[in-house]
This record gives structure tokens, sequence and C-alpha cells, in this order.
């Protein structure tokens, strides 16, 4: 089975930096993967790891460490609009992705 | 628009009755996937394609059916609802079943089991 951990909320000033964590145990690893969903609304894609190190795409920022099972989201330079849940998700060797419960992020002015 | 397209967006229905979940893609993707969603719980795969013809057991199949007949539509049936399967059902889709697809998301359908 899938086994993925990740924090259930945390909340932020607008203007600051959260990481949010994302620890894996799963069965083969074919890379991970962040997505945002705003309250009521679909998923969508925001990275994907499949190598060691960090990728950079703006104010967001992914890590991954596959020998640590290991994996962060940096949201920098936070904004309102960036209240959302952050899912967690990896693909294993039968290339099924199978989701984390998901982060809730709160931004407070 | 390109995209994905979930039909009804909510329902609400009586145990014991059948009800089928419409999906239809746009984008000529090869691989579509259902999804519930569970406050706590998170996305869990109920059925998936890889491609036309071919349908695949998830983490939660039993009490759901899946048909992949074309390309375009995915639907998800429940032949006799019960209310553990209230929930969000998310439709996606994918250029291919492989490591590095990116999901493409319907909008969800909102079903409540009484």
């Amino acid at each position: 089975g899938q086994n993925i951990d990740q924090p259930t909320e945390m909340t932020a000033t607008e203007g600051a930096i959260v990481q949010i964590n994302c620890t894996y145990q799963t069965s083969g690893f074919n890379g991970l993967f962040w997505y945002q969903q705003h309250a009521g609304e679909a998923p969508t894609f925001l990275s994907y790891n499949v190598l060691d190190g960090l990728e950079e795409k703006g104010r967001f920022s992914s890590f991954l460490s596959r020998s640590k099972g290991y994996s962060y989201l940096l949201l920098k330079e936070l904004q309102m609009k960036d209240s959302a849940s952050y899912l967690c998700a990896v693909t294993d060797n039968d290339y099924k992705l199978s989701f984390g419960a998901g982060t809730t992020v709160t931004v407070r002015a | 628009i390109a995209g994905i397209t979930q039909a009804p967006t909510s329902q609400i229905l009586a145990a014991g009755r059948r009800m089928t979940l419409r999906c239809t893609q746009d984008m000529r993707h090869n691989a579509m996937y259902w999804y519930r969603q569970d406050l706590g719980l998170g996305l869990r795969l109920i059925h998936y394609s890889n491609t036309a013809g071919t349908t695949g057991k998830g983490e939660v199949p039993d009490g759901y059916s899946v048909s992949r007949a074309n390309t375009d539509d995915f639907p998800l049936t429940l032949a006799s609802a019960v209310p553990s399967q209230t929930s969000v059902y998310f439709c996606a889709s994918s250029v291919a079943h492989s490591g590095a697809n990116v999901l493409t998301f319907g909008a969800g359908s909102r079903l409540t089991v009484l």
C-alpha cells in the first residue's frame, strides 16, 4: 500500500515563506507531484520531481530526496490567493498516482 | 475550451439506486482516471484506463464500474448506491499512463447518497 504523510494545516502571514513537508513510503517510485486545490475547485498541477534536488518555478519551489522518501513545497512571498490545500502525490511502479490527505494553508493579512 | 467536463455537478440519490457519473475530455488524452475525495482522506483512485478499450482497478474499486468505449468518454457507474459512497468525485486525464503523467482534473461531481 501507499503511505503519504503531510501536515493537516499551516497558517502564515502575507509576504512570508511557508514550507510544506511530505514523507512517503510507496511500492516503487516514478515521480512526486504537488497539486494546488482551492476550496470547492479541482486540483491543479504545481510541480513534478523525479530526480533529487530543488525545482524552482517562480514563487514556488519543490525539493525531493528519494533516499529519505521526503519532499517539500516552498511557497515564497505569500499572497492571499495562495490560501488553498496543497496535495503531495507519488507515482508508483504501476504509474498510478496516490495522494496524501493534503495540507490546508491559510494566509493571513 | 479544451478540458474535462463532468456531469452532473451535484446529485442527491436514494440508497439502492443506480447512478452514472459522466466524464468527457476533448484533449485526446490516452489515460483517464476516477478519484473520490473525502475529508481527511484525500483523493483515492477508484478506476483508471490506460487507453480506449482497457480499464484497471485503483485503491477503492468496490461498488463501482467503468467503461472506456472511446478515447473521450469515461463514465463511472454505481450499480446500487450506498451512503458510504457520498463523496466528491473527480475525473482526470493525462496524455499517457506514465511516471510523468500530469493529471488534468474535471470540476468534480458532488454525490450525496441518503
